[in-house]
């Protein structure tokens, strides 16, 4: 089965309400990577987290090693944060990241 | 800080062509990689790099060479184009070893005609 499970694939939010998405791991790793990217557009780097939380803005990424999930938290979601989000596991000396399928994020004004 | 340039930001060939993509960073990272990414889907590894003139194949690499020229640039060529093939080619970097967060550029968009 798929070592990184990433959900919602899409959520629709109105603009203002925040938005919760994850990604489950069946692997051992060193650390989640989270990215956005836009249409057409790179990836950005939104958060690396090998444990714990961490904060940028309005962004939140927690991972739980245990429990074997990561999530990444909008607060007061904007139109402007619509895209797509990616997690990506960085499994030891593996070069190779293991992606999750993405959810696309609709946020209506 | 630094950045990934990629070049050209959009390429267009003919079925059968061999087509090249060039990549750039100036964070003097060792590891470089190459990643297809077919709309809607998600990224695939198809080369990477952990030092200058080395060379690791990912799971897509048949149908590309690769080519580490120097430390801040890695060269990927599409050796034979496909008819109707479209996807988004992205380079990324980073350090070399455990915990090292990669780095993307801006991607070059393919068509085939």
């Amino acid at each position: 089965g798929q070592q990184v499970q990433q959900s919602p694939a899409s959520l629709v939010l109105q603009e203002g309400e925040n938005a919760e998405l994850q990604c489950n791991f069946s692997t051992s790793l060193n650390s989640m990577q989270w990215f956005y990217q836009r249409p057409g557009g790179s990836l950005v780097s939104l958060f690396y987290n090998p444990s714990g939380t961490k904060h940028s803005g309005r962004l939140t990424s927690t991972t739980v090693i245990k429990e074997r999930r990561s999530s990444l938290h909008i607060s007061s979601s904007q139109t402007t944060d619509s895209g797509t989000y990616l997690c990506a596991l960085e499994q030891g000396s593996n070069y190779q990241l293991i992606w999750g399928s993405g959810t696309k994020l609709i946020i209506k004004p | 800080g630094g950045i990934i340039t990629q070049t050209p930001k959009f390429l267009i060939g003919q079925e059968g062509q061999k087509l090249t993509l060039k990549c750039q960073q100036n964070f003097n990272h060792d590891t470089m990689y190459w990643y297809r990414q077919d709309s809607g889907k998600g990224l695939r590894l198809i080369y990477y790099s952990i030092t200058e003139n080395d060379l690791q194949k990912g799971d897509l690499s048949e149908g590309y060479d690769a080519s580490r020229e120097k430390k801040s640039s890695f060269s990927l060529t599409v050796t034979s184009a496909q008819k109707n093939e479209m996807a988004v080619f992205l380079c990324a970097s980073s350090r070399t070893g455990n915990y090292a967060e990669q780095f993307f550029g801006p991607g070059t968009r393919l068509t085939v005609l």
